[in-house]
């Protein structure tokens, strides 16, 4: 059974540029939520998605927006890339009718802004 | 608003002594709780989590937690440290009645001394 997956691993990219970040759920999960976890930081919720819609965001700028498949995978994009984007960005899936629901995360993807 | 609070930033104890990592939240509503663990350049992996059953929680690796309302606390607890063990903590709550939303808190560093 395959865990929660993120692409790519890490990536550099300069000021100003877009990124496109992945994530494939765990099997039988279908919902999705991106943190970005800056370094020495606690994860910081950007938003979820359930049935391809945004459906809880945190405060995050309209910089950062994402997607969800009909298979329930998700990109997180990001436009106008900052310095302080800087940061490891976790994808964690969950199952939406489960009481207490539990997130699972992957390995997350590291950006490094220059 | 939820909130959660840990309360050291970093714990030091040496191999075999018991592992004390604290945790306080605020929450409007009952609300769901977790630990996950976070070793270097790894993903996050759940240790325990509470969902209004038992107020004392068993989790993986020997850790266990204990929902204490009166003092909103949750702290997470071992009885005898493991070199493996050292790691970053973080400490969550979410309130699947209200928002769904899921905050983390800053994070503990527990380092084992031999």
């Amino acid at each position: 059974d395959a865990g929660v997956t993120q692409s790519p691993t890490h990536l550099i990219k300069t000021r100003g540029q877009q990124v496109t970040l992945r994530c494939s759920p765990k099997s039988g999960h279908d919902t999705v939520s991106w943190y970005q976890q800056a370094l020495g930081q606690g994860p910081q919720f950007i938003f979820q998605y359930y049935e391809e819609e945004e459906r809880q965001r945190g405060n995050f700028p309209d910089r950062f927006s994402g997607h969800q498949f009909p298979n329930y995978s998700s990109e997180l994009n990001v436009n106008a890339l900052l310095l302080g984007d800087s940061a490891l960005y976790l994808c964690a899936s969950s199952s939406r009718g489960a009481v207490g629901e539990t997130q699972y995360f992957g390995p997350g993807t590291r950006l490094l802004v220059l | 608003a939820q909130s959660v609070t840990q309360l050291d930033s970093h714990v030091s104890v040496s191999e075999g002594t018991p592992v004390l990592l604290r945790c306080n939240y605020s929450s409007s509503y009952s609300p769901s709780l977790f630990w996950y663990v976070q070793h270097p350049n790894k993903g996050l992996q759940l240790l325990l989590k509470y969902t209004s059953a038992a107020t004392l929680v068993k989790g993986i690796n020997g850790f266990e937690a204990e929902f204490k309302k009166s003092e909103t606390s949750f702290h997470l607890t071992k009885p005898s440290a493991h070199m493996s063990d050292a790691a970053e903590y973080f400490c969550v709550v979410s309130d699947r009645q209200r928002d769904d939303k899921i905050i983390f808190g800053k994070g503990t560093r527990l380092h084992i001394l031999p």
